[in-house]
């Protein structure tokens, strides 16, 4: 199984929906995060969460919202969804024990808007 | 502001070639910079890293050198594989305070047999 795992992997929503994507891990790291990628661009930095009741915006949170449910689980909510929001979205997990610069991946979850 | 710039992809080349990445970066201070791999359908692996200036991230054949007279931070790898195919990012990090990495905008690597 994997340590971070993302649901649902692909997603196509219409305009003006409101849209979860999950996150879980199960590596026991406080620290979680969430990007998202577009091509020519690389990844941004939405939302990040350095324990349950530590939520800090990233560099476009706008749009967004996240809930840190427990230390294994971060959630990225998209109110009402918008086309310039298609993109591949990417939870990540550190631990500053040993190292925060680096981060464990999941697979990633593509989400559409139509 | 702290930024990465990376070369524009993408990058072909048949099996056995040698490989540069170009990276450079701008920060304030004293950056960490690391090397990101993406295989396909998968999320970003860390590659290599380096913490201070002169230092040589390795692992897996790749290589890459920490020059501060420069601001680069250049991925090499001596004799590619069909393997090695992926999208490289580069990153950096700040020291002091929490961590927030800051990546490239991705090179895609296609390696032909």
């Amino acid at each position: 199984d994997a340590d971070v795992t993302q649901t649902p992997r692909n997603r196509i929503t219409k305009t003006g929906k409101r849209i979860m994507l999950e996150c879980s891990q199960t590596k026991g790291h406080d620290r979680m995060y969430w990007y998202r990628q577009d091509p020519g661009l690389g990844l941004r930095l939405i939302y990040y969460s350095f324990d349950v009741k530590d939520i800090n915006k990233g560099e476009i949170s706008d749009g967004y919202s996240v809930s840190r449910q427990a230390q294994a689980k971060f959630s990225l909510s998209l109110e009402s969804a918008i086309p310039n929001q298609t993109a591949l979205y990417f939870c990540a997990t550190s631990d500053p024990g040993t190292g925060s610069e680096k981060l464990f991946f999941g697979s990633g979850t593509q989400l559409s808007v139509l | 502001g702290n930024s990465v710039t990376q070369m524009e992809g993408p990058v072909t080349l048949s099996e056995e070639a040698f490989l540069t990445i170009n990276c450079t970066y701008t920060a304030t201070g004293y950056p960490s910079l690391f090397w990101y791999v993406q295989y396909p359908g998968e999320g970003l692996q860390l590659l290599l890293k380096a913490t201070k200036a002169d230092d040589k991230g390795s692992n897996k054949g790749f290589e890459a050198t920490y020059r501060k007279e420069t601001t680069s931070f250049h991925l090499e790898k001596g004799s590619v594989q069909v393997s090695d195919s992926a999208v490289y990012f580069c990153a950096l990090t700040l020291s002091g305070g929490y961590n927030k990495l800051i990546f490239g905008a991705g090179t895609r690597l296609a390696v032909h047999p």
